[in-house]
């Protein structure tokens, strides 16, 4: 079956580690995207990629690093300079154009203790 | 700045009674509309999406959602709701670039 996968579905760190967290897809979409989620307030675009080998910054990519080797992978790495990074993260991806509509995994809750 | 509003954070209705939950946005172009339902620790499933043609647009689960361009709303609608829609349910808009703008979202309760 086609979809996107997060894993793992919970995570826990301590304060201070890098983290990365894992989103692959095997829809054949170009576009693949990263949020995050905190209580009242949506979801927030961290870093998004439309094409391998490039991506750009989301509204709040401070803290936060990614690649794109491969098409279908696009993991996000949660730095020690993110200062709150409890949260919880929604990986999506998408066709470009007019097919434009966006997919969402099922999501990884951080916890940072 | 493009974004998007959703007024009510909190709605709760009676089992059988219909539902109405706002959206308005702003945006440049005209805009790919869409809505969003998750339940709690998952991920969001869509309901519906708007690109262009009939304003009245049909979803999944009975829901279906009107778009006003002379208002800026794409309001979400159910005649009937069933226990099973309690959930948070998020309006976004997006661009054939492919950023998508999210609400703040509503959360749906249902009385029995």
């Amino acid at each position: 079956d086609g979809g996107i996968t997060q894993s793992p579905k919970y995570l826990f760190r301590k304060e201070g580690q890098n983290v990365t967290l894992s989103c692959e897809q095997n829809l054949n979409h170009d576009a693949m995207y990263w949020y995050r989620q905190d209580p009242g307030q949506g979801l927030r675009l961290i870093y998004y990629s439309q094409i391998v080998n490039d991506f750009q910054k989301g509204d709040i990519a401070e803290g936060y690093s990614v690649s794109r080797e491969k098409k279908e992978s696009f993991p996000l790495t949660v730095t020690s300079a993110q200062k709150n990074p409890t949260a919880f993260y929604l990986c999506a991806s998408s066709i470009l154009g007019a097919d434009f509509l966006p997919f969402f995994g099922p999501g990884t809750r951080l916890t940072v203790l | 700045a493009q974004s998007v509003t959703q007024p009510d954070i909190h709605i709760t209705v009676s089992e059988g009674a219909s539902l109405e939950l706002r959206c308005n946005y702003s945006y440049g172009a005209t805009p790919y509309l869409f809505w969003y339902v998750q339940s709690p620790g998952q991920g969001l499933q869509l309901l519906l999406k708007y690109f262009s043609g009939d304003t009245l647009v049909q979803g999944i689960k009975g829901f279906e959602a009107e778009f006003k361009r002379s208002q800026s709303s794409f309001n979400l609608r159910k005649p009937s709701v069933h226990w099973s829609d309690a959930a948070e349910y998020f309006c976004a808009v997006g661009g054939k670039g492919g950023k998508l703008i999210f609400g703040q979202g509503t959360e749906l309760s249902v009385k029995p």
